[in-house]
């Protein structure tokens, strides 16, 4: 199984400040044959289910604020909030589908500072 | 809108059988642009995918539950449903039904989710 580690599992940051979480995978999740990451960041908020923010690594799916993006290839990845807002209080978790069993991140909990 | 809604029994008893069911509504189902999996959540710890199934009934699993995990579809209900045998307090969490994504022929990422539906397993 492809392991995801996110860091760190938590951070408390000021509202309009930078956020940064990372994931690194225990293998390369990066597709030769399209040049493509196969992983995907979701946000959870409290009592809700996962939505998803960001797919192939840094396509942000449509409806997302565009203070959130995602970088990174191969075996490290990274989401970025730009500004945080109070709105973004929540867990986030990285997601491979680049082999099976699909596996996720251990998650980062962002709290306002 | 997509919308998947979970069902089924909140408390199932130790070695029996847990058994859920998954109704989609808003989304061409039988789309092989979609597929259907199952993830769950145990209190604290991280999102576990269970398995997946395309409208044709075409499964796959993940090796550590396969042995006791069924996932079947009804395409004329617009419905999946999981079905894990043998089920001890481990199988406590909650438990959410996904849309994923078919692009190239693979499986890729999960949207929308469920609300999630907590399965306690306990005498």
């Amino acid at each position: 199984d492809i392991v995801m580690t996110q860091s760190p599992e938590s951070l408390a940051v000021s509202l309009g400040e930078r956020v940064t979480i990372n994931c690194k995978s225990s293998q390369s999740v990066l597709y030769s044959s399209d040049n493509r990451n196969y992983l995907a960041w979701y946000q959870q908020k409290p009592g809700q289910p996962p939505k998803l923010l960001i797919y192939w690594a840094s396509t942000r799916e449509s409806g997302v604020p565009d203070r959130f993006s995602g970088s990174g290839s191969g075996t490290d990845f990274t989401l970025t909030i730009s500004s945080l807002k109070a709105e973004d209080v929540a867990v986030y978790y990285c997601h491979q589908y680049y082999s099976t069993p699909q596996t996720f991140g251990q998650g980062t909990k962002v709290e306002i500072k | 809108q997509v919308q998947l809604q979970e069902s089924g029994p909140g408390l199932v008893k130790p070695s029996q059988t847990l058994s859920l069911t998954c109704t989609v509504s808003g989304a061409s189902f039988s789309s092989d642009t979609y597929y259907w999996s199952w993830i769950r959540q145990p209190a604290g710890k991280r999102l576990e995918w269970i398995g997946r199934v395309y409208a044709s009934g075409s499964t796959k699993y993940n090796p550590s539950l396969k042995s006791r995990v069924t996932i079947s579809v009804d395409t004329s209900k617009s419905q999946f449903s999981l079905k894990l045998t043998s089920v001890t307090a481990a199988d406590t969490a909650v438990y959410y039904c996904v849309r994923g994504f078919i692009v190239g022929g693979f499986d890729n990422w999960f949207d929308p989710w469920g609300q999630g539906t907590l399965v306690t397993v306990s005498s």
